[in-house]
């Protein structure tokens, strides 16, 4: 499989659940993003990891966490959200900051 | 603070029609300029990389320009089909380096194309 995956493509869950989005990325590439988009918003971007490391955390509530494990997976941990973080999840990767970024399909989360 | 403006927000347009989407930044001190295509609930599809020393790039009907002295880039489709219906993004990302902002991609909110048979 190439490119960038996500999963769950669909994710409903309740304001006191816990779960879990994976990216995974067959490029090669050693950064990694998480990108938020809601309705009538540009895509605001989450977390940045390069070569495993993070670094940068856009002023992220801290009931989103995200784990690098290695630099072709990226995970993000949701606990206890709320309504209004329903939008879509997106995951990229490129070369190290520079380079262009490519996208996954992401993951559509409803926050009941 | 780097804000990325699109115009239009929705362009309709009948098939066969040559267009320009227009993408302006307040900074110019940017190190790219990227144009992705997003079908409806799904990713984004990068269409066109213009690095901060070039002018234009190509790939079959599209070219998108940079003017990043005056904060400026379009994006032109020729011979527009159905198919090229979608929302069209433009991204800037900075050039200050350092800190992890040189990660940063800054998006505009696009312009939904909807391209009539």
């Amino acid at each position: 499989e190439t490119g960038v995956t996500q999963t769950p493509r669909h994710l409903v869950m309740g304001m006191t659940n816990k779960k879990s989005l994976k990216c995974e990325q067959h490029l090669g590439h050693n950064a990694m993003y998480w990108y938020k988009q809601s309705a009538k918003k540009p895509l605001e971007l989450m977390f940045v990891y390069s070569l495993e490391e993070r670094v940068e955390n856009n002023s992220v509530p801290s009931r989103f966490s995200p784990e690098c494990p290695n630099s072709s997976h990226l995970f993000l941990h949701l606990h206890t959200l709320q309504p209004e973080d329903s939008a879509l999840y997106l995951c990229a990767s490129g070369r190290e900051g520079w380079d262009e970024q490519f996208f996954g399909p992401g993951t559509r989360l409803t926050v009941l | 603070k780097q804000e990325v403006t699109q115009i239009p927000a929705a362009l309709s347009v009948p098939e066969g029609e040559n267009l320009v989407l227009n993408c302006s930044f307040t900074d110019s001190a940017i190190y790219n300029l990227q144009w992705f295509r997003q079908d409806p609930g799904k990713g984004l599809t990068s269409l066109l990389l213009i690095q901060s020393s070039q002018r234009e790039q190509t790939s079959g009907r599209l070219n998108a320009s940079l003017d990043k002295s005056s904060g400026r880039s379009t994006l032109y489709i020729a011979a527009s089909q159905p198919g090229d219906s979608a929302t069209y993004l433009c991204a800037v990302r900075g050039n200050t380096y350092g800190g992890g902002s040189n990660y940063k991609l800054t998006f505009g909110k696009g312009t939904l194309l909807t391209v009539n048979p």
